[in-house]
């Protein structure tokens, strides 16, 4: 079993809809939650960053982390073009950090 | 957020040359830093972990010998692929995090193509 999975997608969404994004985790140790959004041929940048169980907002992101579930999401509300990428989940403890495998977005105009 | 930032981007090297890509923290101590390499439309792979002033940390499959890491300072970590191949054509990305080594921040990555 892979530390870290989520679905490589591709998901194709028209534009304005709701995208919800997730991860699964094995180590019951990781503490630190995060998203990243990697654009074709970019190094990945972090979108959000979420410490321990619970939710975060910014803008039209929403992260939220089940640790009882080890089950983590990125909803991306009103989504637009501009939001198609790649979304890497990842998650760490003191010197380990592990991703998913990525879920390819395509919003659609 | 904070910056990372690695050189050179793109590089194009012949086969059996060695080449050196490097990654640096511009505002803050990079404690841990992180290489990866990533083949297309494929998810980011963990080469290794090096801390600074030790030596790197090795994921299984990844030849320590071909891949030095090299992490001397807080605010530098270099990657050098020894006598490169055409298989080692890839785009190899860094990050790095601080002390308490939670959040990591990433390069912009380095396409590399050995011909």
């Amino acid at each position: 079993q892979k530390e870290v999975e989520q679905d490589p997608g591709p998901l194709s969404v028209p534009e304005g809809a709701i995208v919800s994004l997730n991860c699964t985790y094995s180590n019951s140790a990781f503490q630190y939650f995060m998203w990243y959004r990697q654009y074709s041929r970019k190094g990945p940048e972090l979108l959000m960053y979420t410490y321990s169980s619970g939710n975060k907002e910014d803008g039209r992101f929403t992260a939220q982390v089940d640790k009882s579930s080890k089950y983590i999401s990125l909803f991306i509300r009103d989504s637009q073009p501009s939001d198609s990428a790649t979304y890497l989940c990842a998650m760490s403890q003191i010197n380990d950090m592990r991703f998913g495998a990525g879920t390819r977005l395509t919003v659609k105009p | 957020g904070a910056v990372v930032s690695q050189h050179p981007s793109w590089v194009i090297c012949k086969s059996g040359t060695s080449v050196k890509i490097e990654c640096r923290s511009l505002d803050f101590q990079a404690t841990t830093m992180f290489w990866y390499r990533q083949f297309p439309k494929q998810s980011l792979m963990l080469m290794a972990t090096s801390n600074e002033g030790s030596k790197a940390t090795y994921e299984q499959g990844v030849e320590k010998d071909k891949f030095l890491i090299n992490h001397a300072s807080l605010t530098l970590s270099t990657l050098t692929v020894t006598s490169a191949h055409p298989e080692d054509s890839s785009f190899y990305i860094c990050s790095a995090s601080g002390s308490l080594n939670t959040e990591a921040f990433f390069g912009q990555g380095t396409r590399l193509t050995v011909v």
